[in-house]
């Protein structure tokens, strides 16, 4: 199984570019990895996925280096919306279950 | 987006009885669906797994006669807390995916609070 480490918490203030980066050093071939944001109280909400190199969406930008056992995701210009708790996941589908194991995820607090 | 529902969004129950938690993708066909629960300040912890039309997979510890889960359709799963207790409450959360190379997509949750 793919297992991910993140950074346990994170601070930034409103307006920086902010950077979280999940470790995957056992990353299989057909892996794919994807970021979810979660706010309390609340279900997980997809925000990007990639399998190598780079992609961007109107929310985020994933970077994937090319041994892929590390991938970062950017956040443009945070706001206070953007406090919440990011999860990154690595896996082939969602049935092969190495999809479905949740780390602990990072918990960005972003300030005024 | 792929587009989850659940309902009720909270539910307060007494001890003993037992409460029915419906997951609803409502503009996609879910092949799959799956049940998470989520303590505090606590990551989500799969509990099991429901493909249309068969048998529940559960995760190891979680006990299947405890936790019914009924994947009826391609739209709809209920997951039902039978003879509930106190720490049974919790966040419960459903995903769904609607072939083998989607990615998931959750609902909002349900808030269960045992008395």
């Amino acid at each position: 199984l793919a297992k991910t480490t993140q950074p346990i918490s994170m601070d930034s203030y409103e307006g920086q570019e902010v950077n979280i980066t999940c470790s995957h050093n056992n990353i299989a071939t057909n892996d794919y990895i994807t970021w979810y944001q979660q706010f309390p109280s609340q279900g997980p909400r997809f925000i990007i996925q990639g399998y190598k190199t780079k992609v961007t969406n109107e929310v985020a930008s994933l970077f994937i280096p090319a041994d892929r056992k590390s991938s970062t995701l950017s956040l443009p210009r945070v706001s206070l919306s953007d406090t919440a708790v990011y999860y990154c996941l690595v896996g082939d589908s969602p049935n092969a279950g190495n999809m479905l194991t949740f780390g602990g995820g990072t918990r960005l607090m972003v300030k005024p | 987006g792929a587009v989850v529902s659940q309902h009720p969004s909270w539910v307060i129950c007494k001890s003993g009885t037992s409460v029915k938690i419906e997951c609803r993708s409502l503009d996609f066909q879910a092949t799959t669906m799956f049940w998470y629960r989520q303590f505090p300040k606590q990551s989500l912890m799969l509990m099991a797994t429901s493909n249309e039309g068969s048998k529940a997979t559960y995760e190891q510890g979680v006990e299947k006669d405890k936790f019914l889960i009924n994947h009826a359709s391609l739209t709809l799963s209920t997951l039902t807390v039978t003879s509930a207790h106190p720490e049974d409450s919790s966040f419960y959360i459903c995903s769904a995916s609607g072939s083998r190379t989607d990615t998931q997509y959750f609902g909002p949750g349900t808030r269960l609070t045992v008395l």
